[in-house]
């Protein structure tokens, strides 16, 4: 069965630095979102994608972040000085075009910020 | 937007229980309804869905009603298994050009051999 894959499993950077995130979403997908959870705390929506632009974004998603999709099979998340409150494990996710479709979540990367 | 209530846990059952878990919502328009599982140190996989009213959506022994006049969701297993330990999530989505979910709180639950 298809996967959504993401690399890293887990990254450590220092507080400022810039991280991406990597994700590569079911290829016949059309809609791209990331959701983080920060340890011990529910998942929350950050952002979602559809046709080259942000459809959605929540409060969490502010200036320091963006999302990309550089070519047709990666889908990046970049925080661009981090934070220590930006620790949590970032899930990506793809869905098909109908309403019905579930959300296909990859194993997560687990962002430590130092 | 969307938002999600559901059972507060831990729960913690002896193998063979019967689990309901308590899910309802508030929601514009017509969502469709997900049971998201996430089992201990790993992503979010999903456990059953339904699309509308009165459908039931099942996975490994685990069944869930959409219920539109209570707007509920609950989830039910006749007898849970040690395997069942996990975070489960109940979480409707959204129409329009977005179809994101909003999920709840989780609910752990424990299942003692």
């Amino acid at each position: 069965e298809p996967e959504v894959t993401q690399t890293p499993s887990h990254q450590v950077t220092q507080m400022g630095q810039e991280v991406i995130l990597r994700c590569v979403p079911i290829s016949n997908h059309l809609y791209f979102y990331w959701y983080r959870q920060i340890l011990g705390q529910k998942v929350e929506f950050l952002v979602s994608f559809y046709n080259n632009e942000i459809s959605e974004k929540s409060e969490i998603f502010d200036d320091q972040f963006s999302v990309e999709r550089p070519d047709g099979s990666n889908f990046t998340l970049k925080i661009r000085s981090t934070k220590l409150e930006d620790s949590a494990m970032y899930f990506c996710a793809s869905s098909e075009w109908t309403g019905a479709s579930p959300l296909h979540f990859g194993n997560g990367t687990r962002l430590t910020v130092t | 937007g969307n938002s999600v209530t559901q059972m507060e846990g831990p729960v913690t059952l002896s193998e063979e229980a019967f689990l309901t878990i308590n899910c309802t919502y508030t929601a514009t328009g017509y969502p469709s309804l997900f049971w998201y599982v996430q089992y201990p140190g790993e992503g979010l996989q999903l456990l059953l869905k339904a699309t509308k009213a009165d459908d039931k959506g099942s996975n490994k022994g685990f069944e869930a009603t959409y219920r539109k006049e209570t707007t509920s969701f609950h989830l039910e297993k006749g007898s849970v298994q040690v395997s069942d330990s996990a975070v489960y999530f109940c979480a409707p989505n959204s129409g329009g050009s977005n179809y994101k979910l909003t999920f709840g709180k989780g609910t752990l639950l424990t299942v003692n051999p």
